[in-house]
C-alpha cells in the first residue's frame, strides 16, 4: 500500500519550456504533498508543502512564480517548472501523507535536464 | 538551526560484509527517526521508523538504533548484498503543532562490491 506514482520520469527539453511533473497517490488521500528538490551527491532540499485545496507553502528562496504548484484534489499534485533554464536541471521527487504525523511516501523522482 | 549530519559519506565493503552508518541530530521536539534507502534515480524507501521510546528496530538484514539521550542513530547492515549500493538517508522528523517537518541528512552512498 501507499504508492505515489510520478510522471514523467524523465524529461529532456530546451531552455524557456515550461515543464509539468504530476503526482498521484494511487491508493490513499493526500491531504498534504511535498515537493523536493535533489542535486547530485546531496541530500533531499525541500521546496514547497502544499494542501488539498489551498495555497502552496514554499520555502524559503524558492520562487513561487517560477515552481507553480497545483493540489486541485486530494490524490493529485503538480509541479510546473516555468520558462525552466539550465540551472534548473535536477532531480525532483514529491511525497504525500495522509495527515499530521503519518509518514511520507515518496515518488520515484523525475529527472530534468535543461539544454 | 535543526541539523542531521551522517557519517561516513561513502563507504565501500565486499560483499557479505557488515556495516553500520550512523547519523547525530539536533533536531527538536523530536518526533522520529527514519532511515531510508535511496537507489540511484529513484525516490527514497522507508526502512525503519523509530520514536522516542525505541532503542532498536530491525528490518530483515537492516537493524536501526536509537539513542535520545545523545542523538545518535544508526542503521547496521547484515550480510551485505550488492543490491544493498544505495544511498541511506537518516531523516529526523520534528513535530510542529499537528504536522511534522522532516530534516534530512546528506546519506551514506554505500558501495558493495565483489
Amino acid at each position: 500500500g501507499a504508492v505515489v506514482s510520478q510522471h514523467p520520469s524523465r524529461v529532456i527539453c530546451k531552455s524557456g519550456t515550461s515543464v509539468k511533473i504530476e503526482c498521484r497517490s494511487l491508493d490513499f488521500q493526500a491531504t498534504t504533498m511535498f515537493w523536493y528538490r535533489q542535486f547530485p551527491k546531496q541530500s533531499l532540499m525541500l521546496m514547497a508543502t502544499s494542501n488539498e485545496g489551498s495555497k502552496a507553502t514554499y520555502e524559503q528562496g524558492v520562487e513561487k512564480d517560477k515552481f507553480l504548484i497545483n493540489h486541485a484534489s486530494l490524490t493529485l499534485s503538480t509541479l510546473t517548472v516555468t520558462s525552466a533554464h539550465p540551472e534548473d536541471s535536477s532531480f525532483y521527487i514529491c511525497s504525500a501523507r495522509t495527515e499530521g504525523d503519518q509518514p511520507q511516501h515518496f515518488g520515484d523522482g523525475t529527472r530534468l535536464s535543461i539544454l | 538551526k535543526n541539523q542531521v549530519e551522517q557519517s561516513p559519506q561513502s563507504l565501500i565493503i565486499l560483499e557479505g560484509k557488515n556495516c553500520t552508518l550512523q547519523c547525530n541530530y539536533t533536531v527538536s521536539p523530536f518526533s522520529n527517526l527514519r532511515w531510508y534507502k535511496q537507489d540511484t534515480g529513484r525516490g527514497p524507501v522507508s526502512l525503519t521508523i523509530m520514536t522516542f521510546s525505541e532503542n532498536t528496530k530491525s528490518n530483515g538484514r537492516y537493524t536501526a538504533t536509537l539513542d535520545a539521550d545523545t542523538k545518535q542513530s544508526s542503521l547496521h547492515i547484515t550480510a551485505s548484498q550488492l543490491s544493498d549500493s544505495a544511498s541511506y538517508i537518516c531523516v529526523v522528523s520534528e513535530l510542529t503543532g499537528t504536522a511534522s517537518k522532516l530534516t534530512f541528512g546528506t546519506g551514506t552512498r554505500l558501495q558493495v562490491t565483489l
